[in-house]
């Protein structure tokens, strides 16, 4: 069974540009959120998907923004760039159908802003 | 704000020796995990215990769940080197956010 893949893995860009991560879920897996981790705020909820729908969401700017699509898959969005935007982006995914089981979690986005 | 904080912070002992970390947290939750992280890569589960749980053991990891107290333990016995990661407590409210703590860092010195 194949993990939860994220991409791209690394990436650079620069203040004010925006950038989209991408990750698909294990098979099965309608639950997708998203974590941002950083050395002084350690891992931050961003937003949680099922099935479509936006079900969660942490306390980031509009900046800030996901979506779900009907196969599961997920991608975010950052706009307008930041230096502080600097960060590891994780994507976990889960067969949270009502329930809170494990979450599995993808190797991340290194997205360095500058 | 987080839902969960670890302690301690950063952990070093001696292969061999057992490692200790603590999670506190502040509301009702459905169930407590815990996860491994090594640098740079994505998390890996290790162990859920349910809110109406007390005690869950996994190979050489013992996990303990004080709701009264808010508090978890995950004891690692006879470390290895290759133990060395940061450790996370996250925990599952009744609304179903997974919220994670700021983490233990544990360091094996072979």
């Amino acid at each position: 069974k194949a993990g939860v893949t994220q991409t791209p893995r690394y990436l650079i860009k620069t203040r004010g540009q925006q950038v989209t991560l991408s990750c698909s879920p294990i098979s099965g897996h309608r639950s997708v959120s998203w974590y941002q981790q950083t050395p002084g705020q350690g891992l931050q909820f961003l937003f949680e998907y099922f099935s479509e729908t936006q079900r969660n969401k942490g306390n980031f700017p509009g900046r800030f923004s996901g979506r779900q699509f009907s196969n599961s898959r997920s991608e975010m969005n950052v706009s307008t760039l930041e230096l502080g935007d600097s960060a590891l982006y994780l994507c976990a995914t889960g067969s949270r159908d009502g329930g809170t089981g494990e979450l599995f979690f993808g190797e991340g986005s290194r997205l360095t802003v500058l | 704000s987080q839902q969960g904080e670890e302690d301690p912070q950063a952990l070093s002992i001696q292969e061999g020796e057992n490692a200790t970390m603590n999670c506190s947290y502040k509301t009702s939750i459905n169930n407590l995990q815990w996860y491994r992280q090594n640098s740079g890569r994505g998390l890996v589960h290790l162990i859920l215990i349910r809110s109406n749980e007390r005690e869950k053991h996994s190979g050489r990891l013992r996990v303990t769940l004080d709701t009264s107290k808010k508090s978890s333990s995950l004891l690692i016995t006879a470390s290895r080197a290759a133990d060395t990661a940061s450790y996370f407590c996250a925990t599952v409210s009744p609304y179903d956010k997974v919220i994670f703590g700021p983490g233990t860092s544990l360091s094996v010195i072979p």
